[in-house]
């Protein structure tokens, strides 16, 4: 079992870019989740999918973030515009059905830096 | 956030000491939890050291326990005798019982003394 995936391990963007963070889940997960980690903030949630379906997307920023899961093996977290102040480790999670009570398995993480 | 208050660090204890991490979370914000514990070693990823699910249950992992309590709303995490490897960050998170994601504590950075 590799556990989850996330490529790259480490971007550097300049301001203004683009950046896209990449997830892959447990083999047989159909719960994805993301979560952003920074000093000051500390593990913030983003967003979830259930079944590829965006279930609750409470702590993504209105502007420039979005997430998808076009089909079970796989979620992108896209940034449009990045700003310095993006600048964390992004983390991915999954669990078997994504109810109550199951345990998130975690990927190593994104380090992302926006210059 | 505010809805997750764990011991603020880091906390320093000297091998074969005892510990506690406390951790307490508002009732107003996350019902009926199911409670984590998570913890991220030197160079590792996040993963789970124990978790419980019903109120008044105890869960246990590597010499570690935390007991579920309701009436307090907390979720301390306890070791009777501490090793070095047991230096880590260690994470509070609770789960509303209605929805699958982990709302995180702080953290709190553990050094342990030789």
């Amino acid at each position: 079992n590799a556990g989850v995936i996330q490529t790259p391990r480490h971007k550097v963007t300049g301001k203004g870019q683009e950046a896209t963070l990449w997830c892959e889940p447990i083999s047989g997960h159909s719960a994805v989740f993301w979560y952003r980690q920074t000093i000051v903030q500390g593990l913030e949630f983003l967003t979830y999918f259930r079944n590829q379906a965006p279930i609750d997307d409470s702590g993504m920023p209105k502007e420039r973030f979005s997430a998808q899961m076009p089909n079970q093996s796989h979620s992108t977290l896209k940034i449009q515009s990045t700003q310095p102040q993006d600048s964390a480790v992004y983390l991915c999670a999954s669990s078997l059905t994504g109810v109550s009570a199951e345990t998130l398995y975690f990927g190593s993480g994104t380090r992302l830096t926006v210059l | 956030g505010d809805s997750v208050t764990q011991t603020e660090g880091p906390v320093t204890v000297s091998e074969s000491e005892s510990l506690i991490i406390n951790c307490t979370y508002s009732a107003t914000s996350i019902a009926y939890p199911n409670l984590f514990w998570y913890v991220r070693y030197p160079g590792e990823g996040l993963q789970l050291l124990l978790k419980v699910i019903t109120a008044g249950q105890k869960g246990s992992s590597r010499g570690f326990e935390a007991t579920y309590n309701k009436e307090t709303t907390s979720f301390h995490l306890q070791k009777a005798s501490v090793q070095e490897s047991d230096s880590a960050v260690y994470y509070c998170a609770p789960m509303n019982y209605n929805q699958g994601k982990l709302i995180f504590g702080q953290g709190t950075k553990l050094s342990i003394k030789p």
